[in-house]
């Protein structure tokens, strides 16, 4: 069935150990989402992609990076993870950017941060 | 940013009961969406209102859209166990480009 797949669905990493959350997608869709969610939180955007070009929320902190190599893929780098970037990471994607647009998510990627 | 707060933020009940959670913004939003989030997966759209006043029904689960386009509310009839899940309500950002989320209601329907 086409999907969004996440990869790995639980990531332990170190305090300052850099990780990277993969996600992929076989629905074509050209626009791919990272949202951060915390426990008793709303996901709240970190970036998203419409094809190549990139959209950085305000907030998102710089220890947050984002690669598209190609419409298929979707990586979340975290250069040095802090305890406060423990949280659900969800990969999502739509067809197109825009109001009302239907979102497909991922089963997420759980991280931890010792 | 703007802000979407939905009401309660948990709700326990039993089996055959009905229940209405709530979705209220001070802003103005051109559609709303309604995702059902279960535990240890991704948010699973349930459905889109669009026009103020618009009522919705999805089997037991009616959807409003308020008339003024700041809030919406979901009504469950007769609960049922495969209702349990964290609700959550999302509206266009600003920019039109991505989705703000709500906190979320979380329900849990008991036998």
């Amino acid at each position: 069935d086409a999907m969004v797949i996440q990869n790995p669905r639980y990531q332990v990493t170190q305090f300052g150990k850099p990780v990277t959350l993969s996600c992929s997608q076989t629905l074509n869709h050209n626009v791919m989402y990272w949202y951060q969610q915390k426990s008793s939180q709303a996901p709240k955007l970190l970036f998203h992609y419409y094809d190549k070009d990139f959209n950085n929320e305000a907030d998102t902190p710089d220890n947050f990076q984002s690669r598209r190599p190609n419409t298929s893929f979707c990586f979340l780098d975290i250069r040095s993870p802090g305890l406060g970037d423990a949280a659900m990471y969800l990969c999502a994607t739509s067809v197109r950017q825009g109001r009302g647009e239907k979102l497909f998510f991922g089963s997420g990627t759980q991280l931890s941060v010792l | 940013t703007q802000l979407l707060e939905q009401s309660p933020q948990f709700l326990s009940i039993q089996e055959g009961e009905n229940l209405t959670v709530y979705c209220n913004s001070s802003s103005v939003f051109s559609s709303l969406q309604w995702y059902r989030q279960e535990p240890g997966e991704g948010p699973v759209l349930l459905v889109t209102v669009v026009t103020g006043g618009e009522v919705k029904k999805l089997k037991r689960l009616t959807f409003q859209f308020g008339d003024a386009r700041k809030d919406s509310s979901l009504h469950i009839t007769a609960a049922q166990t495969g209702d349990t899940g964290l609700y959550l309500c999302a509206g266009d950002s600003n920019s039109g480009y991505a989705l703000n989320f709500g906190k979320g209601t979380s329900l849990l329907v008991t036998p």
